[in-house]
């Protein structure tokens, strides 16, 4: 049972142009939304997060957009650079009270060409 | 500024071997976890930790043990390694409702 659900395993977007990335979740009480990033033989690393309470964060080139009716959340990169090729993680948590255990769909390889 | 430290960073094992991952961060956070990550199943957590002395089960706990006897450490237990172990394990902490701090892997084949 995948909560968390990233449907495009690859993406390949040209230098300039935006991306969108795209993540679905199917538990309703998921109440925080992150994005990682990971490079090969690394760890993934904090991109971008948002709270149920709101419906968009911006941070520099990126900006997660929350749409909690549809379950779905996306990710835009403008412009796109090709540093920005990696794996991008989708992560949902819910408030356990006494724990912020995160569920991550299963990635999208993002490949930025010149 | 270590963060989050794993090791070793490449190991294997025969089928029935034992051995321990090491996990340890130097950020004081409470909430430290161990995920294991597989081609096309994203990243699934293992077990985790709340505090010194509090272990709960994740999505995919079976074959592994875990304690926490100091903040700072985590350390995963293999029991009896199996081919479905194979896997690229990572450690991660934070605090709670704070991002998580990944260390940078373990990848583990089990022969």
């Amino acid at each position: 049972d995948q909560q968390v659900k990233q449907n495009s395993p690859s993406l390949s977007v040209q230098e300039g142009r935006i991306s969108i990335l795209n993540c679905d979740y199917t538990n309703s009480m998921f109440d925080y939304f992150l994005w990682y990033k990971k490079y090969p033989a690394e760890g993934p690393t904090f991109l971008i997060s948002i709270s149920s309470i709101k419906d968009k964060n911006e941070d520099g080139r990126f900006t997660v957009f929350l749409n909690k009716s549809a379950k779905h959340l996306s990710l835009h990169i403008v412009p796109s650079q090709p540093g920005d090729s990696a794996v991008y993680f989708c992560a949902a948590s819910a408030y356990s009270g006494t724990a912020s255990k995160l569920t991550f769909g299963t990635g999208t390889r993002l490949q930025v060409t010149l | 500024n270590a963060g989050v430290t794993q090791t070793p960073k490449f190991q294997v094992l025969k089928t029935g071997q034992s051995m321990t991952l090491q996990c340890a961060q130097d950020m004081n956070h409470e909430y430290m976890s161990w995920y294991r990550q597989d081609p096309g199943m994203g990243l699934r957590l293992i077990h985790y930790s709340v505090g010194a002395g509090i272990t709960d089960q994740g999505e995919v706990p079976n074959g592994y043990n875990v304690s926490r006897s100091t903040t700072e450490d985590f350390p995963l237990r293999l029991l009896s390694a199996a081919p479905s172990q194979t896997s690229v394990y990572f450690c991660a902490s934070s605090n709670p409702r704070e991002k998580l701090f990944f260390g940078s892997g373990t990848q583990l084949s089990v022969l």
